[in-house]
């Protein structure tokens, strides 16, 4: 059961410009949601959290907003630059598990 | 990825030969999780433990595949009588139960010939 979708395989996006990811959640006991970004031949390396008491968490160039309501969250870049282009996994949590969704590829154009 | 280290990183098998991924979380995580991840597809969880302590297997395949975390040493992820299948990266991760943030190794790759 995929629990968590990012719907979009892959985002083109030019330098400087804001890079928009989504992601939406169909279980409710989520309580905690991250992304992780992830180079080829590494591992997933964690970039920012939000708790779901929180709408809105920003670190950097990288704001997370959090719509419980509409069980959905994106992922802000802004502004992009090369080295973000990577794969980017949104995982949701409830308790000690997490769901990933199956991640999308994000290309900055010079 | 600081910390959580995992060997190989590349891992050649024959069908019907077993394989095993070792798996060192960071220093002070008491916590360990298996995923794998099968080309062109998110994470899926495989299993979780504690030290010397099963938590959750649902999602490892109920035969071939087997997960410890002994005492001392690192967490192993064995799959037996491998089959072509089984080719996937298996990335462990680990995790400090004071906090919410799980932090991965760079995986093996494991390719089934």
């Amino acid at each position: 059961d995929q629990q968590v979708k990012q719907n979009s395989p892959s985002l083109s996006v030019q330098e400087g410009r804001i890079s928009i990811l989504n992601c939406d959640y169909t279980n409710s006991m989520f309580d905690y949601f991250l992304w992780y970004k992830k180079y080829p031949a590494e591992g997933p390396t964690f970039l920012i959290s939000i708790s779901s008491i929180k709408d809105k968490n920003e670190d950097g160039r990288f704001t997370v907003f959090l719509n419980k309501s509409a069980k959905h969250l994106s992922l802000h870049i802004v502004p992009s630059q090369p080295g973000d282009s990577a794969v980017y996994f949104c995982a949701a949590a409830y308790d000690y598990k997490l769901s990933f969704g199956a991640g999308t590829t994000v290309t900055v154009r010079a | 990825n600081a910390g959580v280290m995992q060997n190989p990183r590349h891992l050649v098998r024959r069908r019907g030969q077993e394989a095993r991924l070792r798996c060192s979380p960071m220093k002070g995580h008491s916590h360990v999780y298996w995923y794998r991840q099968l080309p062109e597809e998110g994470l899926k969880f495989m299993v979780y433990l504690q030290k010397e302590n099963i938590i959750d297997e649902s999602g490892m395949p109920k035969e071939r595949f087997s997960a410890e975390f002994p005492k001392e040493g690192p967490s192993i992820l064995r799959i037996q009588q491998v089959v072509r299948g089984d080719s996937a990266a298996y990335f462990c991760a680990s995790y400090d139960r004071g906090g919410e943030t799980q932090y991965f190794g760079p995986g093996t790759r494991l390719l089934v010939l």
